[in-house]
């Protein structure tokens, strides 16, 4: 199966600056990865994906980076904002074995913006 | 378009106890997905249904829940009898037939046993 891990729980940026969030999984299988931001009292969003032949997808502000080699990858959040606060995490959708596919979440990183 | 919809958004109840949680996904997505975070942890996949019909009921803890989708519009998912440790938040998404990757939750169910 897939499981997929976290760097860093929480991370505080001062506004204006980029903020990095990583993410580790391990199976190199894997070929589509999604971040989704988690504001307080709301389920998770879609922000971007990537699907393993790329290395990089670009956003409104938001970049992926994906590096098969050591199965790992990154949200880059460009000029961060009051806004960006909020659980990052990054998931996995593959197929579980079971009949279906799956997301296979990380924990996920807090971010929070110092004004 | 209205998203997903859940209800109750939070659910107290005592060890012993059933609860259902209700889950409304967004009108003509064929797939509905329910997870759950317990405090601290990661999101959870728990099943997975394909119009009325489960195609992966893989990550339901036990026999003690029980999940439905009559018709295939709404699910329902039941715990009975409740522990302490089934407390968390209670999360469902849908999507499109063949877009299972993009998946649009609901904002939760908080449940807490006591």
């Amino acid at each position: 199966g897939e499981s997929v891990g976290l760097h860093l729980p929480t991370l505080s940026v001062q506004e204006g600056d980029n903020s990095i969030i990583n993410c580790a999984y391990s199976n190199s299988a894997s070929d589509y990865f999604i971040w989704y931001k988690q504001e307080s009292g709301k389920g998770p969003q879609f922000i971007i994906d990537i699907r393993s032949n790329m290395d990089k997808r670009q956003g409104q502000r938001v970049t992926v980076l994906l590096n098969k080699t050591v199965k790992h990858l990154s949200l880059q959040i460009a000029a961060t904002q009051p806004g960006d606060s909020a659980v990052y995490f990054c998931a996995v959708f593959a197929y579980s074995g079971a009949g279906s596919y799956q997301l296979t979440f990380g924990k996920g990183t807090k971010l929070s913006v110092i004004p | 378009e209205a998203g997903v919809t859940q209800f109750p958004s939070h659910s107290v109840i005592e060890k012993g106890q059933t609860v259902t949680l209700r889950c409304d996904p967004i009108s003509g997505h064929d797939n509905l997905y329910w997870y759950r975070r317990v405090m601290g942890k990661e999101i959870k996949f728990l099943l997975h249904f394909v119009k009325e019909s489960k195609q992966d009921e893989s990550g339901m803890p036990n026999n003690r829940f029980l999940a439905e989708r009559t018709g295939g519009t709404y699910s329902t998912l039941k715990v009975q009898p409740a522990e302490l440790e089934d407390s968390g938040v209670y999360f469902c998404a849908s999507s499109l037939q063949d877009r299972g990757g993009e998946q649009y939750f609901g904002p939760g169910t908080r449940l807490t046993v006591t």
